[in-house]
């Protein structure tokens, strides 16, 4: 079955920089998009970015452009999210989280990873 | 595109039927997801399209709307339902989530 898994929890100072990977396994890596959403404490998700694992492409929502990168192994079959300049605001879950196939056509996030905590504290 | 949900909370009971509704900013065509939350645990997805069920969750999940009215709708509370519930559009970058309804046991 599908299986993403996370790196560990992390606790970085502000000014610091902090990359969450995401291993897949359980299907073809290169077939769908991985996207990035993050929940912050009392928040509710907040989607981030997407890369395409075949070409590398990505798009990321524009408040965080110049402050992530995204990459992936396809020889691993693992994607990282890369965020720099890390503020408190920053303290949050970061999840990847693979694009379908559902029964029929349409967009969802059909698997997830269990979640890496990025806390941000002096 | 801003991802209105409401009520913010609700309390039912096992067996209730609930409607749980999400308002989009702009007409977004069917372009709606539905997310079941628990503490500790990924979102899951319930609903995608605006109406289709995704494999493996109970019928008692349906979803309806079109352009700015979405609903979540579950026909009889099982005790697992309850969590917080979030609407997601995925018509424009970047995609919104609701603020989410949180559904308590009462």
């Amino acid at each position: 079955q599908v299986q993403l898994v996370q790196s560990a929890a992390e606790l970085k100072k502000p000014g610091a920089s902090v990359i969450v990977s995401c291993k897949a396994a359980g299907y073809s890596f290169t077939d769908y998009y991985i996207h990035w959403v993050r929940q912050a404490p009392g928040q509710g998700p907040e989607w981030m970015a997407w890369i395409n694992p075949k070409t590398g492409a990505s798009n990321l929502a524009q408040k965080y452009r110049g402050r992530v990168t995204l990459s992936r192994d396809t020889s691993t079959s693992t994607a990282s999210l890369g965020l720099y300049s890390l503020t408190s605001d920053d303290t949050a879950v970061y999840y990847c989280a693979k694009e379908g196939p559902g029964p029929v056509a349409g967009f969802l996030f059909a698997d997830w990873g269990q979640g890496t905590l990025v806390t941000v504290s002096s | 595109i801003q991802m209105t949900q409401s009520p913010s909370s609700l309390s039912a009971s096992v067996g209730d039927g609930v409607i749980l509704t999400c308002r989009a900013s702009q007409d977004i065509r069917n372009a709606v997801g539905w997310y079941q939350k628990k503490p500790g645990k990924a979102p899951k997805v319930l609903i995608y399209a605006a109406s289709h069920l995704q494999s493996g969750v109970p019928s008692r999940f349906s979803g309806s709307g079109y352009d700015r009215d979405f609903t979540l709708t579950i026909s009889s509370l099982q005790p697992e339902d309850f969590g917080t519930y979030y609407c997601l559009q995925d018509h424009s970058y970047p995609y919104t989530f609701g603020q989410g309804t949180e559904l308590e046991m009462k």
